[in-house]
């Protein structure tokens, strides 16, 4: 079976670009999450979804923005990058995002902005 | 306080000897708990979760977990070479309607010579 996939692997913006990060999850899995991981430190929470529903959200500004298809795949979007937006982008699965589940992750979208 | 830390090491244990990795947390509602290992430029690999008080093993893998004293830790046996990695520990924590959010310590970087 196929784990989460994300796409694009890496990519390169320039400040004040718009980007937009790709997830599906775990055949079966109905809930992704978004994490924000900076070199050195653990990952930081951005946004669950679960059903296509926001089930919570982190402390990040309103640049950011995210949303889940009837597939149960998501995107993740980010407005007006900035510089300390340079950060590996992860999305996890997990079967319905309860405090329980287990909660398995993509490979990462690494994003450089210049 | 922050709300999850760890030890950043680096903690360098030989091959073969027990390598124990440490994780205090500040929410003392917080239920569930979670080991990851992230290998240098990849993504977290669940390891272990744990919601009891007590032991759980899992190979040569034993998640240790008080919540009296908001401590978890990961006991890694007959340690590898390939043991070498970051290990993050993750908690869900109690407050309302926080679903799947995980906290994540910074992380410890485990190095076990040959």
């Amino acid at each position: 079976d196929a784990g989460v996939t994300q796409s694009p692997t890496h990519l390169i913006k320039t400040r004040g670009q718009h980007v937009t990060l790709r997830c599906s999850p775990i055949s079966g899995h109905k809930s992704v999450s978004w994490y924000q991981q900076v070199l050195g430190q653990g990952p930081q929470f951005i946004f669950q979804y679960y059903e296509k529903e926001e089930r919570g959200r982190g402390n990040f500004p309103d640049r950011f923005s995210a949303r889940q298809f009837p597939n149960y795949s998501s995107e993740l979007n980010v407005n007006a990058l900035l510089l300390g937006d340079s950060a590996l982008y992860l999305c996890a699965s997990s079967s319905t995002g309860g405090s329980y589940n287990e909660q398995f992750f993509g490979p990462g979208t690494r994003l450089t902005v210049l | 306080q922050k709300e999850v830390e760890q030890n950043s090491g680096p903690l360098s244990v030989p091959e073969g000897a027990i390598a124990s990795l440490n994780c205090t947390y500040s929410d003392r509602g917080s239920q569930s708990f979670f080991w990851y290992r992230q290998y240098s430029g990849k993504s977290p690999e669940l390891i272990m979760s744990i919601y009891s008080n007590g032991d759980k093993e899992d190979g040569r893998f034993t998640a240790q977990l008080n919540k009296a004293s908001q401590y978890v830790s990961l006991l890694i046996r007959d340690s590898q070479p390939s043991d070498s990695a970051t290990y993050l520990c993750a908690v869900n924590p109690s407050f309302y309607n926080q679903g799947g959010k995980l906290i994540f310590g910074q992380g410890t970087e485990l190095s076990v010579k040959p």
